[in-house]
């Protein structure tokens, strides 16, 4: 989506590899989220960074890491620790009009 | 209520019918309700955002009501559409600017 570029759209990887997804924004925000989706289950919040060089733990941070060196980039890694990562996930900014501004999402399947 | 709820789970509804459903959400410490639209391979798009009690927004034919103090919100979509086809998502923003998400209504507009 215009602003928001999360990559790639499908990812595939082994049970016990970590893996890293990447959320760009050029639409000059200080927070950053990423949110997990399930089918059949609302959007659960994984980490949320509110300015740069700084995050916070969301609701379902277990076996997740992120880092924030730089405004526009808030990559997400899935470390081998996390027990059910095959999911969708989707990055989000606070928008102007409206409360978040959604990537695409990246759909991640473990086997 | 603790949780963000979203009923019915899924909907069939005619091509020109009109359709609407709901999201329960917890009253207290209550400070907005966000409407999202997230259609298949797209990212969700926000709709709506409402704050007040008995407060009404509208969108083309698509509406929205809030009840702040029974806690839910309906959303009215008018002589539906193909396009509408997606699922609909809620979710309830508290005092602390915590969103909570309800896992969505899939809405299919048959032909």
């Amino acid at each position: 989506d215009g602003g928001i570029t999360q990559s790639p759209k499908y990812l595939f990887r082994k049970e016990g590899q970590n893996v890293t997804l990447s959320c760009e924004q050029n639409l000059n925000h200080d927070a950053m989220y990423w949110y997990r989706q399930d089918p059949g289950q609302g959007l659960r919040l994984i980490y949320y960074s509110q300015i740069v060089n700084d995050f916070q733990k969301g609701d379902i941070a277990e076996g997740y890491s992120v880092s924030r060196e730089k405004k526009e980039s808030f990559p997400l890694t899935v470390t081998s620790a996390q027990k059910n990562p095959t999911a969708f996930y989707l990055c989000a900014v606070p928008g102007q009009h409206s409360p978040l501004h959604f990537g695409n999402g990246t759909r991640l399947t473990v086997t | 209520i603790l949780n963000v709820e979203q009923s019915p789970q899924s909907l069939h509804v005619q091509e020109g019918d009109s359709t609407n459903f709901t999201c329960s959400f917890p009253s207290s410490n209550f400070y907005a309700l966000h409407w999202y639209r997230w259609e298949t391979a797209k990212s969700p798009e926000a709709l709506f955002v409402m704050t007040l009690n008995g407060d009404e927004k509208k969108k083309g034919r698509i509406s929205a009501t809030l009840n702040t103090k029974e806690g839910y919100s309906y959303l009215y979509i008018k002589g539906s559409q193909p396009e509408d086809s997606a699922t609909y998502l809620c979710a309830s923003m508290d005092s602390n600017y915590q969103l909570i998400w309800g896992a969505g209504t899939k809405l299919i507009i048959k032909p």
